[in-house]
């Protein structure tokens, strides 16, 4: 059973254009929303992150916007770059017994930013 | 700092056979994590600790064993290697509940 569901699995986009990936969770006990960022033969880096107090956060080029009633949130990358091109994982996180968080992956997307 | 620092970065087992997985970090971290990745399906936490002394079950945890003697070590036991271990593990470190967890580069395990 997929706590955290991904979507689409892979996807093209054009140099310039917009990335966008979506997320749905279904336990509201996650608290916390992570999204990292993985090249080949490296481990997941953080790459932004959202609490649900807020609707939307945005570093740079990623946004990460956020629907608490449809438990739902997404990755926007603007102006997608040839150096995007990796796999993005969202992420869930809730709090465990004894303090520390849990995080519950989605499956990941296998973005390729073509010229 | 190294951060989070994993070896072996290979390894190949025969079934049956077991090993230790070792992961370490320096930045002082007290939460640290096992995860396993395979493809098409993300990363599975396999266990986790707290802080030195207290470890907890993941939601992949049968096959592994862990232990946290000190802040600084995590290692990540394979009791009876068996083929659907076969996989890509992952340890990750991080300060806080609502800090990012940083990830090791990772160890490649075969088992045949």
């Amino acid at each position: 059973q997929q706590q955290v569901k991904q979507s689409p699995q892979s996807l093209i986009v054009q140099k310039g254009g917009i990335s966008i990936i979506n997320c749905a969770y279904e336990n509201t006990a996650f608290d916390y929303f992570p999204w990292y960022q993985q090249f080949p033969g490296k481990g997941p880096a953080l790459l932004i992150a959202i609490r649900p107090d807020v609707s939307e956060k945005k570093e740079g080029r990623f946004t990460i916007s956020f629907n608490k009633s449809a438990k739902q949130f997404s990755l926007h990358i603007m102006d997608s770059q040839p150096g995007d091109s990796a796999t993005y994982f969202c992420a869930a996180s809730m709090r465990v017994t004894g303090g520390g968080n849990k995080l519950t992956f989605g499956t990941g997307t296998q973005l390729k930013v073509e010229l | 700092n190294a951060g989070v620092t994993q070896t072996p970065k290979f390894q190949v087992l025969k079934t049956g056979q077991s090993m230790t997985l070792q992961c370490a970090q320096d930045m002082n971290h007290e939460y640290m994590s096992w995860y396993r990745q395979d493809p098409g399906m993300g990363l599975r936490l396999i266990h986790y600790s707290v802080g030195a002394g207290i470890t907890d079950q993941g939601e992949v945890p049968n096959g592994y064993n862990v232990s946290r003697s000190t802040t600084e070590d995590f290692p990540l036991r394979l009791l009876s290697a068996a083929p659907s271990q076969t996989s890509v593990y992952f340890c990750a470190s991080s300060y806080g509940l609502y800090e990012g967890q940083y990830f090791g580069p990772g160890t490649r395990l075969t088992v045949t």
